[in-house]
């Protein structure tokens, strides 16, 4: 079975300094991993995936995420948070597989990005 | 990528009703999926929905609950059946069109009294 734990239930960060939203996964084969960002009364938009190759990905609105095997971790990083990046941000891994299941997502429970200008 | 639209956006229902919730997709696509986020919670896969037959369910949900339908490869509905408040929840439909990425729906923000 796949999981996905983001042990920090908020993070708050100030404006222009670099943020980090943890994500550590658990599969057992290799993993495709994601980030969403759920803005209030709004779906989950994408924002990146990691599938294979440069373990740094870059994805929508300058966050980045580093994978990082030997931790089985998939942190989101951005250099200069904004106001507008508060939002409620989701990992979530899919085990690399073949068969009907195959693209089924797990879901960690969210962390909540809170940017103090 | 994909434009993924539902209706309705949200709604206000009473116990023991029903109501079915539509998911409209601008591109065919093979794999498509209903979600629930219960407030405060994370997302839960509820079903596959797969054209031309019958959907499959994730493990604690069930068919006579939560109906679906995927007539074509751009359209499913999801039907919440017999509704009870802890049926509150968003519901959200999901596709992967191409290169592993998987897009939602804006989400049917639904509230039982």
């Amino acid at each position: 079975a796949q999981s996905v734990a983001q042990p920090e239930d908020q993070v708050n960060v100030a404006e222009g300094n670099p943020l980090t939203v943890k994500c550590t996964y658990s599969v057992s084969g290799n993993p495709y991993l994601f980030w969403y960002v759920q803005y209030p009364n709004r779906g989950l938009q994408f924002l990146l995936k990691y599938i294979t190759g440069d373990n740094l990905v870059k994805g929508s609105y300058g966050f980045e995420a580093e994978f990082n095997k030997s931790q089985t971790s998939f942190h989101l990083k951005k250099p200069s948070a904004l106001v507008s990046d508060s939002a409620l941000y989701f990992c979530a891994v899919r085990e690399v597989h073949s068969g009907a299941g195959s693209y089924q997502l797990t879901f960690g429970k969210g962390t909540k990005l809170s940017v103090i200008p | 990528s994909a434009v993924i639209s539902q209706k309705p956006s949200r709604d206000i229902c009473q116990r023991g009703t029903s109501l079915t919730i539509q998911c409209q997709v601008d591109s065919q696509v093979t794999m498509m999926f209903w979600y629930r986020q219960q407030p405060g919670q994370s997302l839960t896969l509820i079903a596959t929905a797969n054209q031309g037959s019958e959907a499959t369910y994730e493990s604690g949900f069930v068919i006579d609950k939560f109906p679906i339908s995927r007539p074509n490869l751009t359209f499913s509905t999801l039907t919440v059946s017999n509704m009870s408040p802890e049926d509150s929840s968003i519901y959200l439909c999901s596709v992967v069109p191409q290169h592993n990425e998987q897009f939602f729906g804006p989400g049917t923000r639904l509230t039982v009294l």
